[in-house]
């Protein structure tokens, strides 16, 4: 099976800083990972899918990119409501499909 | 609007089976895929399998021999079941909808607000 590694696993920041959580992959997997943001005692909302699209009505400070093994999510300016939980994802078809740890974002 | 909802029991005995139903409402239901993925408590999200409206099915290995989805789209619904459950199978279950290519089957772009189930005597 494909893994996921995202690193950090946590991350401190403050309002306004730029962030930038990474997804590494065991092996290539073209563009076929998604990232999604969990808030505490929430379902996930997808942000981005094909490693680099931005879901409609997510913002624009949301960015992805990468392919291969290497991926990243940026958020470019942190606003209060971006303090959550990211998880990366890969995307069918190569089941299973799999999510990384996951990566804590706080407020500093 | 989609919506997704999950109903089911909130406690499941050891060695049980454990049984959920997801009713979409607001949106097509064909032609799309549709999963469950879980997430035990402070721990992260553990795709489970999903179901075409067609009724063709895709489960994670590692639960193999013990998962069983199923579809009534007469009903806008999709099920999962999962025997001999232990307390390892304590989580909250969430459906989802995926795209509608198996390409996309893993891109959940609506989620149910999910349901805690404890499995335990």
């Amino acid at each position: 099976d494909i893994q996921l590694t995202q690193s950090p696993s946590f991350l401190s920041a403050s309002v306004g800083d730029r962030v930038t959580i990474t997804c590494r992959a065991s092996q290539g997997i073209s563009s076929y990972l998604v990232w999604y943001q969990q808030k505490p005692g929430k379902a996930p909302k997808l942000l981005i899918y094909a490693a680099s699209t931005l879901q409609s009505g997510v913002p624009s400070r949301f960015s992805g990119s990468g392919s291969g093994t290497e991926f990243t999510l940026t958020i470019s300016s942190l606003q209060p409501e971006d303090f959550a939980t990211y998880y990366c994802q890969l995307l069918s078809s190569y089941p299973p499909i799999t999510f990384g740890q996951g990566t804590r974002l706080e407020i500093k | 609007q989609v919506q997704l909802q999950e109903s089911g029991p909130g406690l499941v005995k050891p060695s049980e089976t454990l049984s959920l139903t997801c009713t979409v409402s607001g949106g097509s239901f064909s032609s799309f895929y549709w999963s469950w993925i879980r997430q035990p408590p402070g721990k992260g999200l553990e795709w489970i399998g999903y179901i075409y409206y067609n009724g063709n099915t895709n489960y994670n290995a590692s639960l193999t021999g013990r998962v069983t989805m199923s579809v009534d789209t007469s009903k806008n619904q999709f099920s999962l079941s999962l025997r001999s459950v232990t307390a390892a199978d304590t989580a909250v279950y969430y459906c989802a909808r995926g795209g509608s290519r198996v390409l996309t089957a893993g891109s959940f772009d609506y989620w149910g607000q999910g349901t805690l189930v404890t499995v335990s005597s």
